[in-house]
């Protein structure tokens, strides 16, 4: 019920192409869905982040597309670059409460090739 | 506005010893985490606290862990005795309570030999 299943594993894209993953989730009290970034040696770091009552948030080159009905949702990244390689990891959790915590994917790790 | 503080950064120690790991939140945020994350893998929540309350650890192994954060403020994550499973990165994050919006320290890297 807790789970959040994240696909790809890893990803290799082109510089200037889209970056895609991924995640899906169970518990439908699920009300807040971020995205983190992570570099080696570094904790992860907040990206961007939606809320169900949206089907999609840009935030610059990120984009969250949500689908609330099959409880799926993913991060575009337009325009990637090397930059942009690092691991991401897609979320789902509460915003107040005791829900106030959030479980995490298993990461994709996205290469950018120059 | 400093981020969450942790220490130390690195760590080896052998089997069977006890370790600490010390982390400092973000300035006025009382919801402090503790995570732990294996490699290739996503933060797994160990416990959660509530200014100085732990109000869920049901995560935590409490045959060799224990945490505190007394004050509400900073907080230690102990282990003892290590194993050899421990090996892993253990991250801290805080949050204010008006959001979820975590943010994350660097983390501690375990290494049990």
């Amino acid at each position: 019920q807790q789970q959040v299943k994240q696909s790809p594993q890893s990803l290799i894209v082109q510089k200037g192409g889209i970056s895609i993953i991924n995640c899906a989730y169970e518990n439908t009290a699920f009300d807040y869905f971020p995205w983190y970034q992570q570099f080696p040696g570094k904790g992860p770091a907040l990206l961007i982040a939606i809320r169900p009552d949206v089907s999609e948030k840009k935030e610059g080159r990120f984009t969250i597309s949500f689908n609330k009905s099959a409880k799926q949702f993913s991060l575009h990244i337009m325009d990637s670059q090397p930059g942009d390689s690092a691991t991401y990891f897609c979320a789902a959790g509460g915003l107040s409460g005791s829900a106030r915590q959030l479980t995490f994917g298993s990461g994709t790790q996205l290469t950018v090739l120059p | 506005e400093a981020g969450v503080v942790q220490s130390p950064r690195y760590k080896i120690i052998e089997k069977k010893q006890p370790v600490a790991f010390w982390c400092n939140p973000i300035s006025g945020h009382n919801t402090l985490y503790w995570y732990l994350q294996n490699l290739g893998q996503g933060p797994e929540l160990l416990i959660r606290y509530e200014n100085e309350e732990a109000v869920d650890d049901s995560q935590l192994p409490k045959d060799r862990f224990s945490a505190e954060r007394l004050k509400g403020v900073d907080s230690t994550l102990k282990i003892q005795p290590a194993e050899l499973g421990d090996s892993a990165v253990y991250l801290c994050a805080s949050s204010s309570y008006s959001s979820n919006e975590q943010f994350f320290g660097p983390g501690t890297r375990l290494t049990v030999l």
